[in-house]
């Protein structure tokens, strides 16, 4: 099935600095999605990329696509304590009407 | 409503009785997913509900789980006789296009259901 790795599982560092995380999937996508999840509940959308765009940004968040090496990352600058949270990536594939979701990263932004 | 609303928000049962947990989705959203999701784990899909169509049930574990959803909107996923390993988080989305490709999900707060 298409399931989504994500690396690392988990990720601290220094207010100020940025954050990697790196999702990794098998079959083709139609696109790709990055949530954030507070204390094990609900799932807040942040970023949609489409299988033919390359890079997108909001505010903080740069995420990237490579459809040649089935990845993706999200890159979050000058992070703050408040960032804090697990991240997920979900796949959106062929015709499959539902996500598929990684494994998650755990960040924790120190301050 | 503003939001997806999930009841209840947790919920504690004894191993062997029958649990329902609710789903009221954004009005309008045709969409209607459940996943649930165990300690430190990712999202497990378990159904999917589209506009007037059949249900996609093909991530229900087992025939002790079933949902509903009535009138295009409320959706109850009920759970005959609970076992642990039912115990996780039970979340609900709902989305406004057909299907994934268009948007993200709106999820709910979920139901943290743990079995004793």
């Amino acid at each position: 099935s298409q399931q989504g790795e994500e690396d690392p599982q988990a990720l601290s560092i220094q207010e100020g600095e940025n954050a990697t995380m790196n999702c990794s999937y098998k079959t083709s996508i139609n696109n790709l999605q990055w949530y954030r999840q507070n204390s094990g509940r609900g799932l807040v959308h942040l970023i949609l990329i489409r299988s033919n765009e390359r890079e997108k940004h909001s505010g903080r968040l740069r995420v990237t696509l490579d459809t040649s090496k089935k990845s993706s990352s999200l890159l979050i600058t000058a992070s703050r304590a408040a960032d804090t949270a697990s991240y997920f990536c979900a796949m959106s594939s062929g015709s499959a009407r539902q996500l598929t979701f990684g494994s998650g990263t755990q960040l924790t932004v120190l301050p | 409503g503003a939001g997806v609303s999930q009841s209840p928000s947790n919920k504690v049962t004894e191993k062997g009785k029958d649990v329902e947990l609710r789903c009221d989705p954004i009005s309008g959203h045709t969409a209607l997913y459940w996943y649930r999701q165990s300690l430190g784990q990712g999202l497990e899909f378990l159904i999917y509900f589209q506009g007037n169509s059949a249900p996609d049930k093909s991530g229900l574990p087992s025939d002790r789980f079933s949902a509903e959803r009535t009138g295009g909107s409320v959706s109850t996923l009920t759970i005959q006789r609970t076992q642990q390993e039912d115990s996780a988080v039970y979340l609900c989305a709902s989305s406004l296009v057909r299907d994934s490709l268009g948007g993200g999900y709106t999820f709910g707060s979920g139901t943290r259901l743990t079995v004793v």
